[in-house]
């Protein structure tokens, strides 16, 4: 069955520093995978998503992520973190139903 | 473009009332969702309803129903509420249910059961 693991359930940055947010997933079939955020007080919306093209994946405000199948990881990241990148982060899978299924979301909190 | 839209906000219930929460989309959407929201799990798929006319069951479906009423509107009703139904409700919607799609959220009804 596909899972999704998501590494830290809160993490703090400064802000102009680097953002790596960690998603590692199981999969028996090649994955699609999805970012996610959600700022307070809102529903989620699409970050970036991975569909099996380059796996070097860019997003919408400044966030890219990289599939790496050898490692079965697909972590966000953005170079210089600003205060308003401070929300939650859902990574997500499509399972075999062809439904998401999402990690349990990482706090990241961006500090002046 | 309101995009989905969800009804109430915000709710409480005592245990063993019913209620039912009201979703809709103007994106001529074909596939709709209900999630449930709870603190380190992540979102829970409870219903989807793939096209208008069909529902199905998701990952945690037990004490609640759906009804998909026409093309824009899926609505998720809790026949008796129980406390474990404590949650953040977020519907969804996406344009045709496949594994690729993107998934346009609605801002979420926050229930508490007493």
């Amino acid at each position: 069955a596909q899972s999704v693991t998501q590494l830290g359930s809160h993490v703090s940055v400064s802000e102009g520093a680097l953002v790596l947010l960690r998603c590692n997933y199981s999969s028996s079939v090649p994955p699609y995978l999805f970012w996610y955020v959600q700022y307070p007080n809102q529903g989620l919306q699409l970050l970036l998503k991975y569909t099996s093209a380059a796996t070097l994946v860019k997003g919408i405000n400044g966030f890219e992520a990289e599939f790496k199948k050898s490692e079965t990881s697909f972590h966000l990241t953005k170079p210089s973190a600003h205060m308003s990148d401070a929300a939650e982060y859902f990574c997500a899978v499509v399972n075999a139903g062809n439904m998401l299924t999402f990690g349990g979301g990482t706090r990241l909190m961006v500090k002046p | 473009n309101a995009g989905v839209t969800q009804t109430p906000k915000f709710q409480v219930l005592k245990t063993g009332q019913s209620m039912t929460l009201q979703c809709a989309q103007d994106m001529n959407h074909n596939s709709m969702y209900w999630y449930r929201q709870d603190p380190g799990m992540g979102l829970r798929l409870i219903y989807y309803s793939a096209s208008e006319g069909t529902t199905d069951k998701g990952e945690v479906p037990n004490g609640y129903n759906v009804s998909r009423l026409n093309k824009r509107e899926f609505s998720l009703r809790l026949e008796s509420a129980a406390p474990s139904q404590t949650s953040v409700y977020f519907c969804a919607s996406s344009p045709r249910g496949g594994a690729t799609d993107t998934q346009y959220f609605g801002p979420g009804t926050r229930l508490t059961v007493l």
